[in-house]
């Protein structure tokens, strides 16, 4: 079974509208934690937002938050106001075990295209 | 500046021939890691190291040998036993607890 599983293969969303990308996730360790990364069409990998499996409110930073649902399983990550630089693809990533130094590899999904349209 | 090298950019090879893909890193992290991604796919991990002359398999170890003998160093072997080596390799760093920061990668091709 897929740990990190993204529905959305691609997307197309007119400038200055909200986006929100969808993630859920599959683990039975306790302590997990969530990460959104952006990968601009250069293929480098740019960290977006980080949620703890343990935080009690979503994280957000700057025009990104994440809609944290612990009992679904779900990480959806929201575009506030997208603008033209914000098309790329959108990986969803888990890493397990996030407590006791927290070293571990990242599991991935497969990713979301979005294409912000003017 | 602080970041993560590798290079080169684009590498192409004969099948059959080993090849090592660099990564450097002067961000002072711990801990490293190899990830692959095919056309249309997301990351999959290879190997990573949480410290000097250590180093753990990840999902999709096989065919490919690492070393880590300098912090700031953790190069990639792909080896003639990878069966399908062609994809986009990138490696990641980060200090232990925290996110990884990603460098530019390499293109593998291999003929």
């Amino acid at each position: 079974a897929q740990k990190i599983t993204q529905t959305q293969p691609g997307m197309f969303v007119q400038e200055k509208e909200a986006v929100t990308l969808d993630c859920t996730y599959d683990t039975s360790d306790p302590s997990y934690g969530l990460f959104w990364y952006k990968q601009p069409s250069s293929g480098e990998m740019i960290f977006l937002i980080y949620q703890g499996s343990y935080d009690q409110q979503n994280a957000t930073e700057g025009r990104y938050s994440l809609n944290f649902q612990k009992a679904r399983k779900s990480a959806n990550l929201v575009i506030s106001a997208s603008q033209l630089g914000d098309s790329a693809m959108y990986f969803c990533a888990m890493r397990e075990d996030d407590s006791g130094g927290g070293a571990d590899g990242l599991t991935f999904g497969k990713g979301t295209h979005l294409i912000i349209q003017p | 500046d602080g970041g993560i090298t590798q290079s080169p950019k684009y590498l192409f090879r004969k099948e059959g021939q080993n090849v090592t893909l660099s990564c450097e890193q002067n961000l002072n992290h711990d801990a490293m890691y190899w990830y692959r991604q095919d056309p249309g796919q997301g990351l999959r991990l290879i190997y990573y190291s949480q410290i000097v002359n250590d180093f753990q398999k990840g999902d999709i170890a096989e065919g490919y040998s690492v070393s880590r003998e300098k912090k700031e160093s953790f190069p990639l072997t792909v080896t003639s036993a990878q069966k399908n080596p062609t994809a986009f390799y990138l490696c990641a760093s980060s200090p232990q607890g925290y996110e990884q920061y990603f460098g530019p990668g390499t293109r593998l091709t291999v003929t």
